[in-house]
């Protein structure tokens, strides 16, 4: 059974703390994601990743930062959370597909992390 | 740039009902694939069903079907004959070629009564 795991589900830190994000892919995928979900806004790419220690910018990377040093291992990173962190964090992954688009995403539970 | 768009307010269905949930894309590339998932309050998300550019015909998984309108830009998401467990999110998604990006719309409510 495929399996994207994060390794937390509810998290809270607090305001100026460095806080990681860790996400795991067991199906050794090559592209990884880092997705923010909040009401009303859908899910919104934050960076994602297509080989190890290659990262390239979503549409909202401004402060986080992303580790991807092997392939099954994929960190999200607030280097100094704000209360406009808060939000549901989810990590998926999928194959490389080249030209193709015919590969789904998985997607991991989700780390509902709040920031006070 | 792709943009996925999901307008629809959130939607009451009856049980064993037909819904559709409606999407809109916009993108250059002549070669791209949409996916719809689910996402129940447990948070999850679940693949549902995927339509290539080039299919020539609409895709159907079971109960899914997607009316998938190339030059309108639209697919849509048809469940048929719902059920108390379809109650969730729908996300509508899209990837282009080579870039393996995969863009979300905001997401459609359905609620189904019994």
């Amino acid at each position: 059974d495929v399996k994207v795991t994060q390794s937390s589900r509810y998290l809270v830190k607090r305001t100026g703390e460095k806080v990681f994000l860790e996400c795991v892919q067991d199906m050794d995928h090559e592209n990884m994601f880092w997705y923010r979900q909040d009401p009303g806004l859908g899910l919104r790419l934050i960076y994602f990743s297509y080989d190890v220690k290659m990262k390239e910018k979503g549409d909202i990377p401004e402060g986080y930062s992303v580790s991807r040093e092997k392939k099954e291992r994929f960190s999200l990173i607030l280097e100094s959370a704000s209360t406009n962190q808060t939000s549901m964090y989810l990590c998926a992954s999928s194959p490389w597909t080249g030209q193709g688009t015919n590969t789904e995403a998985f997607f991991g539970q989700g780390t509902r992390l709040t920031v006070v | 740039a792709q943009k996925i768009t999901q307008t629809q307010p959130g939607m009451f269905v009856q049980e064993k009902e037909a819904v559709t949930l409606d999407c809109t894309y916009d993108t250059s590339d002549p070669s791209y694939g949409l996916f719809w998932y689910k996402q129940p309050s447990s948070g999850e998300m679940i693949f549902l069903i995927y339509q290539g550019s080039y299919d020539q015909q609409n895709a159907t998984e079971g109960r899914y079907s997607l009316n998938f309108q190339k030059a309108r830009k639209s697919a849509n998401l048809v469940i048929s004959a719902s059920q108390l467990g379809d109650s969730a999110m729908y996300f509508c998604a899209m990837k282009g070629p080579g870039n393996n990006r995969l863009a979300f719309g905001k997401g459609n409510q359905v609620v189904v009564i019994p």
